[in-house]
């Protein structure tokens, strides 16, 4: 089973509001990652939790705080967001969190939430 | 420069007959991981097919197989008597393993690949 799983599908929020996404998986992966997707690109990495630390954040604004509250679940909280973070925001999930791993370790992508900001 | 080229922003198939999805990549590792993923409409990245770097032999799974030539940095995907459901645009992605970025994927642009009853 490959399964990972993303909530909600869609979330519509105000500039003022405070949400988060939420992500999960039990397939025993150590490292997971959040990446934010833009119409007709590719996904653009965000975070990387590493067992359970933070091991990247690619220069996001602090608008958006991960957090992973254990090795299965991986949040992002979000708040006072701009219009132009409205994106599909993908999890993802993968067997070693380990620096020294092979380009071997797959990574599995959950369904993503669609984000408005108005 | 580009880390992974996908030359083809679209394509058309006919269903049943087969389809080459190119890409070529560009780094300076021995060691790397080569994938590719499928994105429906729908929004999810679908894993479907992964290369090593070592590999010798090209990777196959069901209806989709690789191109992989090394020495000219090139992996292409191949999919087999292609069926509507494979409507989608698809990704080849690169891990490196050095450098700091063990982590992370590299992607193309995508091609979006439209399969015509």
């Amino acid at each position: 089973d490959t399964e990972v799983t993303q909530t909600p599908k869609h979330l519509v929020m105000g500039m003022t509001n405070k949400k988060s996404l939420k992500c999960e998986q039990h397939m025993g992966h150590r490292a997971m990652y959040w990446y934010k997707q833009k119409a007709k690109k590719p996904p653009e990495l965000m975070f990387v939790y590493s067992y359970e630390k933070l091991s990247i954040n690619e220069s996001v604004p602090s608008r958006f705080s991960p957090e992973c509250p254990n090795s299965s679940l991986l949040n992002l909280h979000l708040h006072a967001l701009q219009p132009e973070d409205s994106a599909l925001y993908l999890c993802a999930s993968s067997f070693t969190g380990t620096p020294d791993s092979w380009g071997t370790d797959t990574q599995y992508f959950g369904p993503g939430t669609r984000l408005t900001v108005l | 420069a580009q880390k992974i080229t996908q030359t083809q922003p679209g394509m058309f198939v006919q269903e049943k007959e087969a389809v080459t999805l190119d890409c070529t990549y560009d780094t300076s590792d021995q060691s790397y991981g080569l994938f590719w993923y499928k994105q429906p409409s729908s929004g999810e990245m679908i894993f479907l097919i992964y290369q090593g770097s070592y590999d010798e032999q090209n990777a196959t799974e069901g209806r989709y197989s690789l191109n992989f030539q090394k020495a000219r940095k090139s992996t292409n995907l191949v999919i087999s008597a292609s069926q509507l459901g494979d409507s989608a645009m698809y990704f080849c992605a690169m891990r490196e393993v050095s450098g700091g970025s063990n982590y992370k994927l590299t992607f193309g642009k995508g091609t979006l690949l439209t399969v015509n009853p």
